[in-house]
């Protein structure tokens, strides 16, 4: 099983800043990775597949980057409705699996 | 408009079973790779189970191997997780997800959710 690691486990931002979230693989997942937003009573959202490529009507101030092992989540300017649970997820093969989740919330 | 209704949920006994559905529209349910994932109280996301469209080949996490048994109704554009031998660590809430291709690696669509809780 490819266990995902996502850093930090919290992070407390103000709106407007640019917040970067981690999340690294026991292995190479090659670009095989999403991630997902999810507030609190919902279901989560997918905002990125592919490691880079953004969802339908995901705004563009959500970016994604990385391959192999290491990969990030950019927001270049947090917006009050972006506080959340960010979550990974690789692809790589059929045992599929999130990260813990990094909760974004207001300083 | 894509939808994903689950239902099912609710309080079972340990060693019990309990059958989800999720009943979808809004896109041509038999063009993709249907998945179950679900979340624990307080914990993150599990992915369960994906029943593809290729050759209807389906697949399971090691923790529910055995136990649980995904399918689908075309005719009626649902579907369902069966699940037998129900444990606590079985409690979460169950989301019903869409793939965004006939194999399902990733979902693009979610169901709200329905809760499952096992216990005496």
């Amino acid at each position: 099983e490819i266990v995902m690691t996502q850093s930090p486990a919290t992070l407390s931002v103000s709106p407007g800043e640019r917040v970067t979230l981690s999340c690294r693989a026991s292995q190479s997942v090659s670009s095989n990775l999403a991630w997902y937003q999810q507030k609190p009573g919902q279901a989560p959202r997918l905002l990125i597949y592919g490691a880079s490529t953004r969802a339908t009507g995901v705004p563009a101030r959500f970016s994604g980057s990385g391959s192999g092992t290491e990969f990030t989540l950019t927001i270049s300017s947090l917006q009050s409705e972006d506080f959340a649970i960010y979550y990974c997820q690789q692809y790589n093969n059929w045992l599929r699996t999130f990260g813990q989740g990094t909760k974004v919330e207001i300083k | 408009e894509v939808q994903l209704v689950e239902s099912g949920g609710g309080l079972v006994q340990p060693g019990g079973s309990q059958r989800l559905s999720c009943a979808a529209s809004g896109f041509t349910f038999s063009s993709y790779a249907m998945s179950w994932v679900r979340q624990a109280p307080g914990e993150g996301l599990e992915w369960v189970s994906t029943f593809t469209i290729s050759g209807g080949s389906t697949y399971y996490a090691d923790s529910v191997k055995g136990r649980f048994t995904i399918s689908r109704d075309r005719s009626k554009n649902t579907l369902y997780l069966q699940m037998n031998s129900l444990r606590a660590e079985d409690t979460a809430v169950y989301y019903c997800a869409k793939g965004m291709d006939g194999i399902g690696w990733y979902f693009d669509y979610w169901g709200q959710g329905t809760r499952v809780t096992v216990s005496s």
